[in-house]
């Protein structure tokens, strides 16, 4: 039972330009978000987490764009760079679970030069 | 400030040996998740220690276990192991508050292969 859902197995995208990532979930418990991104022999990096009390955050280039009614977050990443060349996935949690966080599949974002 | 370690980096075991593998939390933190990343997959949540305890369990059998230690390190032994097993191990730390859902930041990883 995938609770998060990244549809996207991958993006590719030029240097420059907007990568717009996108997330489903089904729980609507759910009220914390994050998103990570991954290199190939390195575990999760955090990027930006969203709460359900808000629809925005911003954080530089990263900004994360929460839906509640449609059950959809997306992060955007503006400009984009070839360092942001990796797999990202979004991840959720309840409040009500223990902090127990539920991961999409990922997707891997190219960025090209 | 120190980031979060796992040890080893990759490890090879036979099917019905045990394993285990360490975590030392992030500086400052004192609860430690375990996850297992399986090829294509993203991590899926084995538990979560908060002062030495079991602080929340996912959808895996008795055969995983853990401990959490007073400076907030952490064991995730495997008991049996399957070819199923081979899979990357994470760790994650976090600074637990009351009422709050916490930011996790992971280890590296501990790469498990079983034949």
């Amino acid at each position: 039972d995938q609770q998060v859902k990244q549809n996207s197995p991958s993006l590719s995208v030029q240097e420059g330009r907007i990568s717009i990532l996108n997330c489903d979930y089904t729980n609507s418990m759910f009220d914390y978000f994050l998103w990570y991104k991954k290199y190939p022999a390195e575990g999760p990096t955090f990027l930006i987490s969203i709460s359900s009390i808000k629809d925005k955050n911003e954080d530089g280039r990263f900004t994360v764009f929460l839906n509640k009614s449609a059950k959809h977050l997306s992060l955007h990443i503006v400009p984009s760079q070839p360092g942001d060349s990796a797999v990202y996935f979004c991840a959720a949690s309840a409040s009500n679970t223990g902090n127990q966080f539920y991961f999409g599949t990922g997707t891997s974002l190219t960025v090209i030069p | 400030e120190t980031g979060v370690t796992q040890s080893p980096t990759h490890l090879i075991k036979t099917r019905g040996q045990q394993v285990t593998l360490r975590c030392s939390s992030q500086s400052g933190h004192n609860t430690v998740s375990w996850y297992q990343q399986a090829l294509g997959q993203g991590p899926q949540f084995i538990f979560q220690y908060y002062r030495e305890e079991e602080n929340g369990r996912g959808n895996f059998p008795p055969r995983f276990s853990g401990l959490q230690f007073p400076n907030y390190s952490s064991e995730l032994n495997v008991n049996a192991l399957e070819l199923d097993d081979s899979a990357l191990y994470l760790c994650a730390s976090s600074y637990h508050r009351a009422g709050s859902t916490d930011t996790q930041y992971f280890g590296p990883g501990t790469r498990l292969t079983v034949l």
